[in-house]
């Protein structure tokens, strides 16, 4: 089974506005944790943001933030105020306690920031 | 902070040559893995170091490829003999299991992009 599904293979957002990025999450350890990186076309892999399986208010970083829902294992990702640079792949990630903290990552979502 | 450096950061080699990727981890970082990045399989974690220790190489597809890590400030991947199957980006990055349930998260690498002819 797989442990991150990211359904959206790729997403379309207009300049300005706001967009959602999925990942839901399987795991049966109660210590995780769940990361977004960016990896844009010069491919470099950058951090974004983290939310704890503890923490219980959503985790923000600027104009990212990370609706995280346990009960339904979901860690979306919103960018708020999509610009052209948004561009590029997200990765969500999961690390568990019980796998001896390796990050796992989905599949990717591909979005296109429009001008 | 220089961040993680791997070199080199392209290699092209012939079918059969022995590759050998580098990686420097940011310093103070106790963790360090390995991840292989393709179209067709996302990113695949290799193998991974917590204190210079390999703690699983479950990831390691064949016996072609190996790794080591003989002190805290490098680590190397080599593949040998290569194949063009193993045409792929790899990345190194590291951690430290330090803060609120190690948020301080994983530094990558800005990557090897690996291409066998």
């Amino acid at each position: 089974a797989q442990k991150i599904t990211q359904t959206q293979p790729g997403m379309f957002v207009q300049e300005k506005e706001a967009v959602t990025l999925d990942c839901t999450y399987d795991t049966s350890d109660q210590s995780y944790g769940l990361f977004w990186y960016k990896q844009p076309s010069s491919g470099e892999m950058i951090f974004l943001i983290y939310q704890g399986s503890y923490d219980e208010q959503n985790a923000t970083e600027g104009r990212y933030s990370l609706n995280f829902q346990k009960a339904r294992k979901s860690a979306n990702l919103v960018i708020s105020a999509s610009q052209l640079g948004d561009s590029a792949m997200y990765f969500c990630a999961m690390r568990e306690r019980g796998s001896n903290y390796k990050l796992t990552f989905g599949k990717g979502t591909l979005l296109t920031v429009n001008p | 902070d220089a961040g993680v450096i791997q070199s080199p950061r392209h290699e092209v080699t012939e079918m059969g040559q022995e590759v050998t990727l580098r990686c420097k981890p940011i310093s103070g970082h106790n963790s360090l893995f390995w991840y292989r990045q393709t179209m067709m399989r996302g990113l695949e974690l290799l193998i991974y170091f917590n204190n210079n220790v390999p703690i699983d190489d479950s990831g390691m597809p064949e016996d072609r490829f190996s790794a080591k890590m003989p002190n805290a400030s490098f680590s190397t991947l080599k593949i040998q003999p290569s194949e063009p199957r193993d045409s792929a980006v790899y990345f190194c990055a590291s951690s430290s299991r330090t803060g609120r349930n190690g948020e301080s998260g994983y530094t990558f690498g800005s990557g090897t992009r690996l291409t066998v002819v």
